[in-house]
């Protein structure tokens, strides 16, 4: 079973709308963090926003926040007033921090297109 | 405070030879992992390295590998190049293994012919 599960291959979203983009993971973990990061197309991997697992309020970075459901284990993150720069690929990751975790796991992507 | 930097940024190898990919972390980043990603397989955990040492490797064979040296700063390298290699190599640093923050940097992209 995929750990982390991107259902939006693609999304086109009018400028300044707001957007979210889903992502949902599986772990049997009690401890765990769960990532997004921005690929543009030159290819670096941009840090967006952070949660944990034992962290009680959702995280919020800027126009970024991520909208935690933990029974659901679901970590949606939402993007306020997209800018035309924020066309991308968005992936979602999580971290298990069991001893020996190998490292983050990537959901797919997805692409997002801002248009004007 | 510089970002991660990689080098070399693109490559050009032959089936059968051998690369050695740089990563540079920020400074004060203990902690030194690796990623290969394809448009078919994505993002793929290599290895990740703390203080010289590796502490997890992903699923990959032998023919990958990798060090840190004292500095924190990490190579990997591929032998015997196989055409499915071709990827986007992404190296990640963070100041501690169980952090929040990872960063990467732009990747080295390899293309093998």
């Amino acid at each position: 079973a995929q750990k982390i599960t991107q259902t939006q291959p693609g999304m086109f979203v009018q400028e300044k709308e707001a957007v979210t983009l889903d992502c949902t993971y599986d772990t049997s973990d009690q401890s765990y963090g769960l990532f997004w990061y921005k690929q543009p197309s030159s290819g670096e991997m941009i840090f967006l926003i952070y949660q944990g697992s034992y962290d009680e309020q959702n995280a919020t970075e800027g126009r970024y926040s991520l909208n935690f459901q933990k029974a659901r284990k679901s970590a949606n993150l939402v993007i306020s007033a997209s800018q035309l720069g924020d066309s991308a690929m968005y992936f979602c990751a999580m971290r298990e921090f069991r001893g020996g975790a190998d490292g983050l796991t990537f959901g797919k992507g997805t692409h997002l297109i801002i248009q004007p | 405070k510089a970002g991660v930097t990689q080098t070399p940024r693109y490559l050009i190898k032959t089936r059968g030879q051998q690369v050695t990919l740089s990563c540079s972390p920020i400074s004060g980043h203990r902690s030194v992992s690796w990623y290969q990603q394809t448009p078919g397989q994505g993002l793929q955990f290599l290895f990740e390295y703390f203080s010289e040492t590796q502490r997890n490797k992903g699923n990959f064979p032998g023919r990958f590998s990798g060090r840190q040296f004292s500095n924190s700063r990490s190579e990997m390298n591929v032998s015997t190049l196989e055409l499915g290699d071709s990827a986007l190599y992404l190296c990640a640093s963070s100041w501690g293994r169980d952090t929040g923050e990872l960063f990467f940097g732009e990747g080295s992209r390899l293309t093998v012919l």
